[in-house]
This record gives C-alpha cells, sequence and structure tokens, in this order.
C-alpha cells in the first residue's frame, strides 16, 4: 500500500517558537494533502486542504496565518505552526491522496508539545 | 455537509468472537466509505474501503456491507484477537467535497483474551 511519512514523529518547544512538520508520500505521487489535527480521545479534526502548487484551503475557525502549509512538490507537504502556545499542543496528522481515487493514506502523526 | 454517525462508541468483546460497528451518513451523494483502525500514538491506517456500486466486500477476517437506501454501512471483524484492539473510524466521502472526508467519532474496540 501507500506509505505517508512525516516528521518528526515528536516534538517539544517553548511558547512563542514556530515549527515545521514534513509530510512525504514516499511511493506515489499525491496531488493532494490533507492536515488533521487530533485531541485525545476525539476523532479527527480536518484543519486544511493542500493542492500542489496552489494555495491551501483552511477549514472555518483554522487561522491561515497561524498554520501555514505549503504544497511544493508532489510528494512533499509542511505545516509550520507560527509562534505556538500551548494551547496548539496536539497530535498532528497527514493525509495524501491520489487524484479521483477517494482513499486517503495516512502518516504516523506528530505529537507536538508547546510549553 | 455530510454528517456521519458511528456507534457504539466502546465496544467489548472476547476474544474469537465477531465484531460490528455501524455507521449512517446522511448525504446521499456519498460515494465511498474507507474504515481506518488507529492503534495509540499511531496514525490511521485504511484497513478496508467500499464504493457505492458494491453491496459487500470482504478480506480475510474483516468485511463491509453498505446499504444505499438505509445510507448505513457496517464493519464486521470475525474471530476477533487482542491485537484487533484499537479505534476504528468510519468515514465518507462525498463527490461533491473535493476529497474531503467527513469521520465517524470512533469506536474503541478492546478484545479480551
Amino acid at each position: 500500500g501507500a506509505v505517508v511519512s512525516q516528521h518528526p514523529s515528536w516534538v517539544i518547544c517553548k511558547s512563542g517558537t514556530s515549527v515545521k512538520i514534513e509530510c512525504r508520500s514516499l511511493d506515489f505521487q499525491a496531488t493532494t494533502m490533507f492536515w488533521y489535527r487530533q485531541f485525545p480521545k476525539q476523532s479527527l479534526m480536518l484543519m486544511a486542504t493542500s493542492n500542489e502548487g496552489s494555495k491551501a484551503t483552511y477549514e472555518q475557525g483554522v487561522e491561515k496565518d497561524k498554520f501555514l502549509i505549503n504544497h511544493a512538490s508532489l510528494t512533499l507537504s509542511t505545516l509550520t505552526v507560527t509562534s505556538a502556545h500551548p494551547e496548539d499542543s496536539s497530535f498532528y496528522i497527514c493525509s495524501a491522496s491520489l487524484r479521483g481515487l477517494g482513499e486517503q493514506f495516512f502518516g504516523p502523526g506528530t505529537r507536538l508539545t508547546v510549553l | 455537509g455530510e454528517n456521519v454517525e458511528q456507534h457504539p462508541s466502546t465496544l467489548s468483546v472476547q476474544e474469537g468472537d465477531s465484531a460490528v460497528i455501524k455507521c449512517t451518513y446522511s448525504d446521499s451523494a456519498s460515494n465511498y466509505f474507507p474504515w481506518y483502525k488507529q492503534e495509540l500514538g499511531k496514525g490511521p491506517q485504511l484497513i478496508i474501503d467500499i464504493r457505492s456500486n458494491v453491496g459487500e466486500k470482504k478480506d480475510q477476517r474483516i468485511a463491509v456491507t453498505l446499504n444505499k437506501t438505509a445510507k448505513h454501512f457496517s464493519l464486521h471483524i470475525t474471530e476477533t484477537q487482542p491485537e484487533d484492539s484499537a479505534v476504528y473510524f468510519c468515514a465518507a466521502l462525498a463527490g461533491t467535497s473535493y476529497g474531503k472526508l467527513t469521520f465517524g467519532q470512533g469506536t474503541i474496540l478492546t478484545v479480551h483474551p
């Protein structure tokens, strides 16, 4: 099956700093990547949809200036949490999708802890 | 927009028993229904999916059924094993959603040895 990686798997940072999370599709070209946030014992909350070469589409209530998404190639998307605060601490998961097929393949997730 | 309801929220079974998780969806335009398994601290893993032109799909101990008229679909796990213990999520994809999945609330499955 399709493999998606994320880096780092976990990160601890101080309040006010920025953190970048990478999402890569390793064995296929992903036309679309999605970024999710998941709180403990809850479902996945879609933050934004990212298409290669175009601006990301953010879900209602997600601050685009705080969560910067770049999808520079068909195999790489990045999420940058700017000026992180403790309330940004969460499990961030990306997924990648092949055009028109519907299937989304998820990365292993990144645990962000902001002190 | 699409709304997906998943039941039960928790399910406890004995090893060897069957487990069934049910989901209902609201958008009749939805045409793709995946199921994901998520283990603690990991990303969701696609375990089986079904498209709206099929009523049932099976892969070894896992099967999914779809009732388009009633707008519900179910995951069936037979001969459960302790390693099946995880959180399971259903999801639905509407043709007009630009590829966005709508997820159910999740079911915590515990298989007791």
